[in-house]
């Protein structure tokens, strides 16, 4: 399978304790986006990569969140004494610049803080 | 700020009829609009997309109607099957921001048999 993928799929924590997701992009391509959906909801941007470097974040990624693509490739998703409010599901996807905006989404990390 | 709007929020349809879902955006700067298909526990998967420069787009059974001057566009889904079932969403990004997807509320489509 080619597509992106995540991991875990699910994670259940209990509040103030740190978790970290991974999200594994299509190979060739070169941005990587996470975003966040709650129930009943479309997803929100969060923010984004081109290569290893974090180009823009949004003002929902409270200094709690912190995301890191290190190589260029995979991406991780860490989130700091998380929070009931944190419980969502976090979607990453991925796209190639220069080409069709299409972005590629992952079947998401599902947060549950307890 | 609520930048793309949609509706409805839910939608029942018979099987074989056609399903409309409408969405309005206020950013004249959005030059990229697709619609994404998600079921249940999955990420979102491009259904169909359209730039400003053309009215209509057809793919199979999906259509997309593009209304530049009123800032609004819609999904019609043809012949609609209970595969079809799922949450549908619009969207919009602007090609100068790297194309961040800014997505509607989503629509839950329940298709009768």
């Amino acid at each position: 399978d080619t597509g992106v993928s995540q991991d875990p799929r699910h994670k259940i924590t209990k509040r103030g304790q740190n978790v970290t997701f991974r999200c594994d992009p299509i190979s060739e391509h070169n941005r990587l986006y996470w975003y966040r959906q709650t129930l009943g909801q479309g997803p929100e941007f969060l923010t984004y990569f081109q290569n290893e470097a974090q180009l823009e974040k949004s003002r929902l990624l409270s200094d709690r969140f912190s995301a890191e693509r290190p190589k260029g490739s995979f991406s991780t998703l860490e989130i700091q004494r998380t929070e009931q409010g944190d419980s969502a599901m976090y979607l990453c996807a991925s796209s190639l610049s220069g080409s069709s905006e299409t972005q590629y989404f992952g079947p998401g990390t599902r947060l549950l803080v307890l | 700020q609520q930048q793309v709007k949609q509706s409805p929020q839910s939608l029942i349809v018979q099987k074989g009829g056609i399903s409309i879902i409408n969405c309005a955006y206020e950013n004249t700067a959005f030059d990229y609009f697709p619609w994404y298909q998600q079921f249940p526990g999955k990420g979102p998967a491009l259904l169909i997309a359209i730039r400003p420069d053309v009215s209509e787009k057809k793919e199979g059974r999906f259509t997309i109607s593009f209304n530049k001057s009123a800032k609004q566009f819609s999904l019609h889904i043809m012949d609609s099957q209970p595969g079809d079932s799922a949450t549908y969403f619009c969207a919009a990004s602007m090609s100068s921001s790297a194309s961040k997807i800014i997505f509607g509320s989503g629509t839950r489509l329940s298709i009768r048999p």
